[in-house]
């Protein structure tokens, strides 16, 4: 079975910190996601990444930034967190492979305040 | 990003099926997917359909698949207390997947 592991399931911080937050699958996949998700919008795409070391930003990228040092870690960086951005933040991973359809993989969610 | 749209809630009684609806704009979509998601949870993969099948059945489970319409349905045969979550349909076009807002369905036992 796939295993997505996102680091937290539960952050509090303050405005203007820094955070961090960590991703790890254990499947080889080479793409990665982050979402952020909040009632009645759904899943919006922050940043993903095709494969190490590349990234595009999703349709939501301002106040966040991304790293793919290594292929199974994909780390979602808020440079400076505002109340705005108080959210469930989900991770996905899939595998880009030819032919056969490959969905993504979801961890459980990292439910972040910001105080 | 494309536009997939749900209802936000649902509710039906044990026993009785549920019909979740979503619609979508994309017609280059390639596979079509609903998840599942428990409260505190991520998203659960429940099944997927190939953009040029009409239709899939998977134990309780049947999708619907009206391209033309460009209109997906999920239903769940007899369904339990244990279905009580929040549905997402979501589409892929290339290498992008869009997600709709999610359907919240409420099993009354």
């Amino acid at each position: 079975d796939v295993k997505v592991t996102q680091s937290s399931r539960y952050l509090v911080k303050r405005t203007g910190e820094k955070v961090f937050l960590e991703c790890v699958q254990d499947m080889d996949h080479e793409n990665m996601f982050w979402y952020r998700q909040d009632p009645g919008l759904g899943l919006r795409l922050i940043y993903f990444s095709y494969d190490v070391k590349m990234k595009e930003k999703g349709d939501i990228p301002e106040g966040y930034s991304v790293s793919r040092e290594k292929k199974e870690r994909f780390s979602l960086i808020l440079e400076s967190a505002s109340t705005n951005q108080t959210s469930m933040y989900l991770c996905a991973s899939r595998y880009q492979g030819q032919g056969a359809d490959q969905p993504q993989h979801f961890g459980d969610g990292t439910r972040l305040s910001i105080l | 990003g494309e536009d997939v749209e749900q209802s936000l809630f649902l509710s039906v009684r044990e026993g009785d099926s549920s019909v979740i609806n979503c619609t979508y704009t994309d017609s280059s979509s390639t596979y079509l997917y609903w998840y599942k998601q428990e409260p505190g949870a991520g998203l659960q993969l429940l099944t997927y359909i190939f953009s040029n099948m009409d239709m899939k059945q998977d134990q309780r489970l049947t999708v619907l698949l009206n391209k033309k319409d460009k209109h997906l349905s999920l239903r769940i045969a007899d369904t339990q207390t244990g279905d009580s979550a929040i549905y997402f349909c979501a589409e892929r076009v290339g290498n992008q997947f869009y997600f709709g807002t999610g359907t919240s369905l409420t099993v009354i036992p």
